[in-house]
């Protein structure tokens, strides 16, 4: 498996671009996860899905960030209108059922000029 | 206290030194402890894990000490390579088959040649 994949691997747009970052969790695992990493927070959970039902958006920072899970294999966050405090590195991640280890993703490298 | 409060920050040591980083939770309802470990560019991945019924768990160079009752859990390398600098995240899960994971802020490990 080629593990998660996320896409692109950077991105770079100015504020009030529409920003869409994409993620293909591994096969057969039913829980995605979508994190945000900075040097002040952290590694942040945004959202996640179960069975591509959002259970908890409670990270999500405001209106402008969105998440989708149409099917199994594919998921997006994003970000409209961006702002410069966006810029940071989103990860996605999968995991299978009740096995607990997270499969994380390379990452999107996000700036907003 | 869904917090996880991680330290040091960040942490040198010289090749063959015991670095030692340090968790400490509050809820009581977490029942599974990862460590993640992360090289500049990629996703954090899984290094080892311990469940709150057992005190030490080894693998190969990497130990964790859990200590139940002070709600702490902690990361050894023994023998630390240059190799094994990363940044280090601890994590707590709680929420059964709908659960998450909660990350401590990370720590910076750089091991000395």
């Amino acid at each position: 498996d080629a593990g998660v994949i996320q896409s692109p691997r950077h991105e770079v747009t100015e504020m009030g671009q529409e920003v869409t970052l994409r993620c293909k969790p591994i096969s057969g695992h039913n829980s995605l996860f979508w994190y945000r990493q900075t040097m002040m927070r952290g590694l942040e959970l945004l959202i996640y899905f179960n069975n591509n039902v959002p259970i908890d958006d409670s990270g999500m920072p405001e209106d402008r960030f969105s998440a989708k899970m149409p099917n199994a294999s594919f998921s997006t966050l994003k970000i409209q209108p961006s702002e410069p405090r966006d810029s940071a590195v989103y990860f996605c991640a999968s995991r299978q059922g009740v096995d607990y280890g997270y499969t994380f993703g390379s990452g999107t490298r996000l700036t907003v000029v | 206290q869904q917090q996880v409060k991680q330290s040091p920050q960040s942490l040198i040591v010289q090749k063959g030194g015991i670095p030692i980083i340090n968790c400490a939770y509050e809820n009581t309802a977490f029942d599974y402890f990862p460590w993640y470990q992360q090289f500049p560019g990629k996703g954090p991945a899984l290094l080892i894990a311990i469940r709150p019924d057992v005190s030490e768990k080894k693998e190969g160079r990497f130990t964790i000490s859990f200590n139940k009752s002070a709600k702490q859990f902690s990361l050894h390398i023994m023998d630390s390579q240059p190799g094994d600098s990363a940044t280090y995240f601890c994590a707590a899960y709680y929420g059964g088959s709908q659960g998450n994971l909660i990350f401590g802020k990370g720590t910076k490990l750089s091991v000395k040649p």
